[in-house]
């Protein structure tokens, strides 16, 4: 177990204000990432962190920026919310797994942030 | 930029028969392959992997897959489907360890008694 907490787990917010999402691991993951999934489009990349303020674009990232101060803890905000972020947000680690043969490594996911924007 | 195609987004079998969900990858270099299963209102839980090491994999729950190079597929099969086996599965690639997953759009698959 990664050891991953989302939250908060449900969130309704309205257009124009600022939310942030939390995502918690307690295992000194390196790297982290944030996802969102919709429906007909599966999960999407919004941002990605390979260490303490190492932090990159993913493939829809406008609108979000997020912040890693610490290794545990990975931030999503949405600066100014639109009803197009109505989604569920579901943050990751990945890790190098020791292995018999060659390369091996684990992606898990948290539960999931489901975000209502009205 | 490597990215998955899964073919269908909704695949419907019935009670023992075989399940085939198709997932083909594009990639400049050998990928790492994952699916993954969703059941509603939850998170993803891994199926299997290849990472490089058997090409034939198996999974959790009586689900395998291989990956064919030279197709650039990574099919996932189970020989008798269960009503349980009732959910959303999404294939993914990454182009080495520790770099972004790129999802499929997902299947789901239903299961008829």
């Amino acid at each position: 177990d990664a050891g991953i907490t989302q939250s908060p787990r449900h969130k309704v917010t309205e257009t124009g204000t600022p939310v942030t999402l939390r995502c918690h691991q307690t295992e000194n993951h390196r790297y982290m990432y944030w996802y969102r999934q919709d429906p007909g489009h599966g999960l999407r990349l919004i941002h990605y962190s390979y260490g303490v303020k190492d932090t990159d674009k993913g493939e829809v990232s406008d609108g979000y920026s997020v912040s890693r101060s610490k290794t545990e803890d990975f931030l999503l905000t949405l600066e100014s919310a639109t009803s197009s972020q109505t989604s569920v947000y579901f943050c990751a680690i990945s890790e190098s797994l020791p292995g018999q043969g060659g390369a091996d490594y684990g992606y898990t996911f948290g539960s999931g942030t489901r975000l209502t924007v009205v | 930029a490597q990215s998955v195609t899964q073919l269908g987004s909704h695949v419907s079998v019935s009670e023992g028969a075989l399940v085939l969900l198709r997932c083909n990858y594009s990639s400049s270099v050998p990928p790492y392959l994952f699916w993954y299963v969703q059941y509603p209102n939850q998170g993803l839980q891994l199926l299997l992997k290849y990472t490089s090491a058997a090409t034939l994999v198996k999974g959790i729950n009586g689900f395998e897959a291989e990956f064919k190079k030279s197709e650039t597929s990574f099919h996932l099969t189970k020989p008798s489907a269960h009503m349980s086996d009732a959910a959303e599965y999404f294939c993914a690639v990454a182009l080495s360890g520790n770099t972004p997953l790129v999802f499929g759009k997902g299947t789901r698959l239903s299961v008829i008694a």
